[in-house]
C-alpha cells in the first residue's frame, strides 16, 4: 500500500523575536552533537556543535543546550530573521559510529 | 576554496536505467559521506569512504547501490537498475578527519543531487 510520510514540524515566529528548537534523541552513547540549517534546494549547512561534556554553548545569535538527563537538544537563536527562515536539523554521533544521525527537521517560517 | 561539489544537480532516469552520482570532496579531505533525504525527512546515512576504501555501509542497500571513492577523482554513488522509490535528494558530505570516535570533525555537505525516476 501507499505510505503517508511525517509532516515536517513547523515553528513561526515573528522577526525580531527568539526562536526555540527542540530536538529528542535516543541512544545514550552519543557524545557529540551539530544542528544544521537547509535552505530549500541547498545542502545543509553547519550551525553550531555541542560535545556531551557540556551542557551549553553559544554562538553569533544561537546558543545549543544539551540535557543529556532527558536525552534533549535545543537550539535558540536570538532575534531571528528572515534569513533565518529554513529547516534545522539536529545531528547525533555516538564514539563508536562513523555516521551521523538526523532528525526529522524543524521548519522555521520567520514573519517579517 | 570551493567546498564540496556534487553533479549532476538533477537527474531524470527511467525504471531500469542506471543513475551515476558524482561528489568531490573539498580540497584536503579524504573522507567521504554519501547521504539520502526523502522529502520532508532526514538525512539518512548510506556509505562511509576514504580513499580506495568503505569504511562504512551499513546504511546503503545490499543490491544495486555501490559506492567508490578512487585514489583519483570524484566518489561515485551508483544505483543500478533504479526504481520510482529511489526518488530522492542524495547529499555528499566531506571531512578532514574522521567523524566519529575519539576525533570530532565538521561535515561539510555539496548542494546535492535531485533523482527523479519515471
Amino acid at each position: 500500500g501507499e505510505s503517508v510520510g511525517l509532516h515536517l514540524p513547523t515553528l513561526s515566529v515573528q522577526e525580531g523575536d527568539n526562536s526555540i528548537i527542540n530536538c529528542a534523541y535516543s541512544n545514550s552513547a552519543s557524545d557529540y552533537f551539530i544542528w544544521y540549517k537547509q535552505e530549500s534546494g541547498k545542502g545543509p549547512q553547519f550551525i553550531i556543535d555541542i560535545r556531551s561534556n557540556m551542557d551549553k554553548r553559544q554562538g553569533q545569535r544561537v546558543t545549543v543546550l544539551l540535557n543529556k538527563t532527558v536525552k534533549h537538544l535545543s537550539l535558540q537563536i536570538a532575534a531571528t530573521q528572515p534569513g533565518d527562515s529554513a529547516v534545522y536539523f539536529c545531528a547525533e554521533n555516538d564514539e563508536a559510529g562513523n555516521q551521523f544521525y538526523f532528525g526529522t527537521g524543524t521548519s522555521l517560517t520567520v514573519i517579517p | 576554496n570551493a567546498g564540496v561539489m556534487q553533479n549532476p544537480r538533477h537527474l531524470v532516469r527511467r525504471r531500469g536505467q542506471e543513475a551515476r552520482l558524482r561528489c568531490s570532496p573539498m580540497k584536503g579531505h579524504s573522507h567521504v559521506y554519501w547521504y539520502r533525504q526523502l522529502p520532508e525527512e532526514g538525512l539518512k546515512f548510506m556509505v562511509y569512504l576514504q580513499k580506495e576504501n568503505i569504511i562504512d555501509e551499513s546504511g546503503m542497500p545490499k543490491e544495486r547501490f555501490s559506492a567508490e571513492f578512487p585514489k583519483e577523482g570524484p566518489s561515485i554513488l551508483r544505483i543500478q537498475q533504479v526504481v520510482r522509490g529511489d526518488s530522492a535528494a542524495y547529499f555528499c558530505a566531506s571531512s578532514i578527519f574522521a567523524s566519529g570516535g575519539a576525533t570530532y570533525n565538521e561535515q561539510f555537505f555539496g548542494p546535492g543531487t535531485r533523482l527523479t525516476v519515471l
